[in-house]
């Protein structure tokens, strides 16, 4: 099925650990986001790109790092995880002109401990 | 500066009694408006949207939105939940319309009660 695609669903790291969250997209769409859902807080925007090699920070950049270079994909890097990054993760993207919603992707359930 | 307001963060209803939730937003110009809703567990998925026109629209499962450009707000409404409705429920407004600028409210969580 066509649709955003993200992996993994559930990811528990160690304080100072990195990881990659992955998000491919199926839909051609040149905008892809990143989010983080915490409770009482709704979703807050992290990284976006509007194409392949560009990318902007959001709400709440600090701590994370992007790359577009396809439009599939659009992966999202923790560099040294925090206990503060235990979130939930959605990636999203949308095409055209933006006005039509987005397509989100499950879920990254990640806990650093 | 723009925002987006959902002013109900928690809501508890019996099976069968009508929904209205508020979402209110800050901003001047032209906006597309969404409803989504993020079952236990799963992802965010639409519900409903507005671009322009009539601005009550009708979504899936029964429900539907009604845009009032001189309050700017895009009020959820359905007229029997059911208990397979709880759920957490978020506005979104494209601002301005046609951009790739998204805001979000913080959710509304509904619990419908057998």
């Amino acid at each position: 099925n066509a649709g955003v695609t993200q992996t993994p669903k559930f990811q528990v790291l160690k304080t100072g650990q990195s990881m990659t969250l992955q998000c491919a997209q199926d839909m051609n769409h040149e905008y892809m986001s990143w989010y983080r859902q915490d409770p009482g807080m709704g979703l807050r925007l992290i990284h976006y790109s509007v194409g392949a090699g560009i990318t902007d920070q959001g709400e709440v950049p600090n701590g994370y790092n992007v790359s577009r270079s396809t439009t599939e994909d659009f992966p999202l890097r923790l560099l040294s995880a925090a206990p503060s990054q235990t979130s939930v993760y959605f990636c999203a993207s949308t095409s055209g002109t933006g006005g039509h919603g987005y397509t989100f992707g499950s879920g990254t359930r990640l806990t650093v401990v | 500066a723009q925002s987006v307001s959902q002013h109900n963060h928690h809501v508890i209803l019996s099976e069968a009694a009508s929904l209205e939730l508020g979402c209110n937003y800050s901003y001047g110009g032209t906006v597309n408006l969404f409803w989504y809703v993020q079952y236990p567990g799963q992802h965010l998925q639409l519900l409903l949207k507005y671009f322009s026109g009539d601005p009550l629209v009708k979504g899936i499962k029964g429900f539907e939105a009604e845009f009032i450009k001189s309050k700017f707000s895009f009020n959820l409404r359905k007229p029997s939940v059911q208990w397979s409705d709880t759920a957490e429920y978020f506005c979104a407004v494209n601002l301005p319309s046609g951009t790739y600028k998204y805001i979000f409210g913080t959710g509304t969580r509904l619990k419908v009660l057998a």
